[in-house]
Protein backbone atom coordinates (compact mmCIF):
# COMPACT_ATOMS: atom_id res chain seq x y z
CA UNK A 1 0.00 0.00 0.00
CA UNK A 2 1.76 3.25 -0.85
CA UNK A 3 0.14 5.43 1.59
CA UNK A 4 -2.85 7.97 0.67
CA UNK A 5 -2.82 8.45 -2.71
CA UNK A 6 -4.21 11.78 -4.14
CA UNK A 7 -4.81 12.85 -7.69
CA UNK A 8 -4.27 14.75 -9.49
CA UNK A 9 -1.08 16.24 -8.32
CA UNK A 10 -1.96 19.48 -10.00
CA UNK A 11 -5.07 20.49 -11.51
CA UNK A 12 -5.04 24.26 -13.41
CA UNK A 13 -9.08 24.78 -14.32
CA UNK A 14 -10.15 28.82 -15.68
CA UNK A 15 -12.50 30.29 -13.93
CA UNK A 16 -16.17 28.89 -13.91
CA UNK A 17 -14.96 25.31 -14.55
CA UNK A 18 -15.64 22.10 -12.21
CA UNK A 19 -12.27 20.72 -10.60
CA UNK A 20 -12.56 17.21 -9.57
CA UNK A 21 -10.22 16.00 -6.32
CA UNK A 22 -9.82 12.78 -6.06
CA UNK A 23 -8.45 10.58 -2.82
CA UNK A 24 -7.91 7.32 -2.25
CA UNK A 25 -7.46 6.08 1.67
CA UNK A 26 -4.66 3.60 2.89
CA UNK A 27 -6.24 -0.08 2.73
CA UNK A 28 -8.44 -0.54 5.76
CA UNK A 29 -8.45 3.44 6.51
CA UNK A 30 -12.48 3.68 6.70
CA UNK A 31 -12.25 7.68 7.35
CA UNK A 32 -11.67 10.09 5.35
CA UNK A 33 -10.84 14.36 5.90
CA UNK A 34 -10.11 16.94 3.39
CA UNK A 35 -7.95 19.78 4.73
CA UNK A 36 -7.35 23.27 2.69
CA UNK A 37 -3.98 25.46 2.63
CA UNK A 38 -4.12 28.52 1.01
CA UNK A 39 -1.06 30.44 0.16
CA UNK A 40 1.06 31.12 3.00
CA UNK A 41 -1.50 30.28 5.20
CA UNK A 42 -2.17 27.53 7.40
CA UNK A 43 -4.26 24.05 6.90
CA UNK A 44 -8.14 24.37 7.32
CA UNK A 45 -10.71 21.44 8.22
CA UNK A 46 -13.38 21.12 5.13
CA UNK A 47 -15.05 17.72 6.01
CA UNK A 48 -14.57 14.71 7.37
CA UNK A 49 -16.34 11.41 5.95
CA UNK A 50 -16.91 7.59 5.63
CA UNK A 51 -17.72 5.48 3.38
CA UNK A 52 -21.57 6.68 2.24
CA UNK A 53 -21.81 9.37 4.73
CA UNK A 54 -20.77 13.04 5.27
CA UNK A 55 -19.93 13.23 9.23
CA UNK A 56 -18.47 16.56 9.82
CA UNK A 57 -18.74 19.35 6.97
CA UNK A 58 -18.51 22.19 9.08
CA UNK A 59 -15.62 23.79 7.11
CA UNK A 60 -16.78 23.37 4.02
CA UNK A 61 -17.67 26.76 2.04
CA UNK A 62 -21.31 26.35 1.80
CA UNK A 63 -22.00 27.25 -1.76
CA UNK A 64 -20.03 25.66 -4.75
CA UNK A 65 -18.09 22.46 -2.67
CA UNK A 66 -19.36 19.34 -2.39
CA UNK A 67 -17.62 15.80 -1.29
CA UNK A 68 -18.32 12.57 -1.25
CA UNK A 69 -17.03 9.15 -0.03
CA UNK A 70 -18.75 6.04 -2.07
CA UNK A 71 -19.04 2.50 -1.43
CA UNK A 72 -16.89 1.80 -4.13
CA UNK A 73 -14.45 4.42 -5.64
CA UNK A 74 -11.89 7.40 -4.19
CA UNK A 75 -13.41 10.16 -1.93
CA UNK A 76 -14.02 12.95 -4.35
CA UNK A 77 -14.12 16.60 -3.30
CA UNK A 78 -16.14 18.71 -6.11
CA UNK A 79 -15.73 22.76 -6.42
CA UNK A 80 -18.40 23.91 -9.07
CA UNK A 81 -17.83 27.08 -10.87
CA UNK A 82 -14.11 27.81 -9.69
CA UNK A 83 -12.60 31.21 -8.81
CA UNK A 84 -9.16 32.74 -8.22
CA UNK A 85 -9.73 32.21 -4.71
CA UNK A 86 -9.91 28.69 -4.53
CA UNK A 87 -6.70 28.06 -5.50
CA UNK A 88 -4.37 26.38 -3.11
CA UNK A 89 -3.07 23.30 -2.49
CA UNK A 90 -6.01 20.26 -1.02
CA UNK A 91 -4.94 17.88 1.48
CA UNK A 92 -6.27 14.47 1.91
CA UNK A 93 -6.18 12.20 5.24
CA UNK A 94 -7.27 8.86 6.24
CA UNK A 95 -7.40 7.04 9.50
CA UNK A 96 -8.73 3.62 10.51
CA UNK A 97 -11.40 3.27 13.00
CA UNK A 98 -9.47 3.41 15.83
CA UNK A 99 -8.37 6.81 15.51
CA UNK A 100 -6.86 7.79 18.73
CA UNK A 101 -3.91 4.87 18.90
CA UNK A 102 -2.89 5.65 15.00
CA UNK A 103 -1.67 8.43 13.31
CA UNK A 104 -3.74 9.76 10.17
CA UNK A 105 -1.73 9.52 7.36
CA UNK A 106 -1.91 12.46 5.12
CA UNK A 107 -1.69 12.20 0.65
CA UNK A 108 0.60 14.65 -1.09
CA UNK A 109 -2.25 17.40 -1.94
CA UNK A 110 -3.90 18.36 -5.32
CA UNK A 111 -2.79 21.76 -6.07
CA UNK A 112 -5.44 23.80 -7.65
CA UNK A 113 -4.72 26.63 -9.77
CA UNK A 114 -7.68 28.90 -11.21
CA UNK A 115 -6.44 31.25 -13.81
CA UNK B 1 -9.99 20.28 22.53
CA UNK B 2 -7.23 21.99 24.67
CA UNK B 3 -5.30 24.93 22.91
CA UNK B 4 -1.78 24.81 22.31
CA UNK B 5 1.27 27.49 22.37
CA UNK B 6 4.52 26.51 19.96
CA UNK B 7 6.73 29.41 19.33
CA UNK B 8 6.57 30.64 15.62
CA UNK B 9 10.07 30.08 14.81
CA UNK B 10 13.42 28.22 15.63
CA UNK B 11 16.73 27.68 14.79
CA UNK B 12 18.73 24.42 15.36
CA UNK B 13 22.43 23.09 13.62
CA UNK B 14 22.69 20.64 12.12
CA UNK B 15 23.62 17.43 14.01
CA UNK B 16 22.51 19.47 17.47
CA UNK B 17 19.37 18.11 19.25
CA UNK B 18 16.32 20.05 18.16
CA UNK B 19 13.96 20.66 21.07
CA UNK B 20 10.58 21.97 19.76
CA UNK B 21 7.84 23.36 23.35
CA UNK B 22 4.59 23.37 23.13
CA UNK B 23 2.49 24.02 26.10
CA UNK B 24 -0.94 22.97 26.71
CA UNK B 25 -2.23 24.51 30.15
CA UNK B 26 -5.86 23.84 29.83
CA UNK B 27 -5.37 19.41 28.59
CA UNK B 28 -7.56 17.15 29.89
CA UNK B 29 -7.39 13.93 31.10
CA UNK B 30 -8.63 12.20 27.89
CA UNK B 31 -6.56 13.83 25.37
CA UNK B 32 -3.54 12.72 23.83
CA UNK B 33 -0.56 15.05 22.19
CA UNK B 34 0.10 14.68 18.76
CA UNK B 35 2.95 16.01 16.36
CA UNK B 36 2.88 16.57 12.49
CA UNK B 37 5.32 18.76 10.70
CA UNK B 38 4.87 19.68 7.09
CA UNK B 39 8.09 20.21 4.76
CA UNK B 40 7.84 22.51 2.53
CA UNK B 41 4.57 21.86 -0.29
CA UNK B 42 4.42 18.17 0.94
CA UNK B 43 1.07 16.74 3.34
CA UNK B 44 1.71 16.86 7.08
CA UNK B 45 3.14 13.36 8.19
CA UNK B 46 3.06 12.12 11.65
CA UNK B 47 5.86 12.23 14.08
CA UNK B 48 4.39 10.71 17.41
CA UNK B 49 1.73 11.00 20.25
CA UNK B 50 1.36 10.35 23.76
CA UNK B 51 -0.82 10.30 26.51
CA UNK B 52 0.69 10.42 30.08
CA UNK B 53 4.34 8.71 29.45
CA UNK B 54 7.40 9.76 27.21
CA UNK B 55 7.50 8.14 24.03
CA UNK B 56 9.97 7.63 21.68
CA UNK B 57 9.95 5.93 17.98
CA UNK B 58 12.84 6.49 15.04
CA UNK B 59 11.55 10.12 13.88
CA UNK B 60 11.99 11.13 17.57
CA UNK B 61 11.13 11.29 21.32
CA UNK B 62 7.97 12.68 22.94
CA UNK B 63 8.80 14.59 26.54
CA UNK B 64 5.47 15.06 28.25
CA UNK B 65 5.47 16.96 32.39
CA UNK B 66 4.32 15.41 34.84
CA UNK B 67 1.29 17.87 35.31
CA UNK B 68 0.98 17.34 31.41
CA UNK B 69 0.32 20.99 31.00
CA UNK B 70 3.61 21.44 28.24
CA UNK B 71 5.83 18.66 26.23
CA UNK B 72 8.81 18.85 23.44
CA UNK B 73 9.28 16.92 20.76
CA UNK B 74 13.16 16.13 20.47
CA UNK B 75 14.69 15.39 17.19
CA UNK B 76 17.87 14.12 18.34
CA UNK B 77 20.05 14.70 15.13
CA UNK B 78 18.90 17.16 13.40
CA UNK B 79 19.60 17.49 9.42
CA UNK B 80 18.74 19.61 7.07
CA UNK B 81 15.31 17.89 5.73
CA UNK B 82 14.00 18.59 9.45
CA UNK B 83 13.23 22.16 7.89
CA UNK B 84 9.42 22.18 8.54
CA UNK B 85 6.54 23.54 9.90
CA UNK B 86 5.79 21.21 13.23
CA UNK B 87 2.70 21.32 14.51
CA UNK B 88 1.68 20.48 18.71
CA UNK B 89 -2.23 18.83 18.30
CA UNK B 90 -4.24 18.09 21.28
CA UNK B 91 -6.67 15.83 20.58
CA UNK B 92 -9.36 13.95 22.79
CA UNK B 93 -10.08 10.21 22.57
CA UNK B 94 -11.81 9.33 19.15
CA UNK B 95 -12.32 13.07 18.33
CA UNK B 96 -13.12 13.31 14.33
CA UNK B 97 -10.57 15.73 13.11
CA UNK B 98 -7.76 17.18 13.59
CA UNK B 99 -7.19 20.66 14.20
CA UNK B 100 -4.16 22.73 13.46
CA UNK B 101 -2.42 25.88 14.77
CA UNK B 102 0.13 27.79 13.29
CA UNK B 103 3.36 25.47 14.72
CA UNK B 104 7.01 26.33 14.94
CA UNK B 105 8.94 26.63 11.63
CA UNK B 106 12.08 24.86 12.73
CA UNK B 107 14.82 26.12 10.48
CA UNK B 108 18.17 23.40 10.73
CA UNK B 109 21.53 25.14 9.67
CA UNK B 110 24.35 23.92 7.73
Amino acid sequence: NAGVMQNPRHLVRRRGQEARLRCSPMKGHSHVYWYRQLPEEGLKFMVYLQKENIIDESGMPKERFSAEFPKEGPSILRIQQVVRGDSAAYFCASSPRDRANYGYTFGSGTRLTVV
Amino acid sequence: DAKTTQPTSMDCAEGRAANLPCNHSTISGNEYVYWYRQIHSQGPQYIIHGLKNNETNEMASLIITEDRKSSTLILPHATLRDTAVYYCIVLIQGAQKLVFGQGTRLTINP
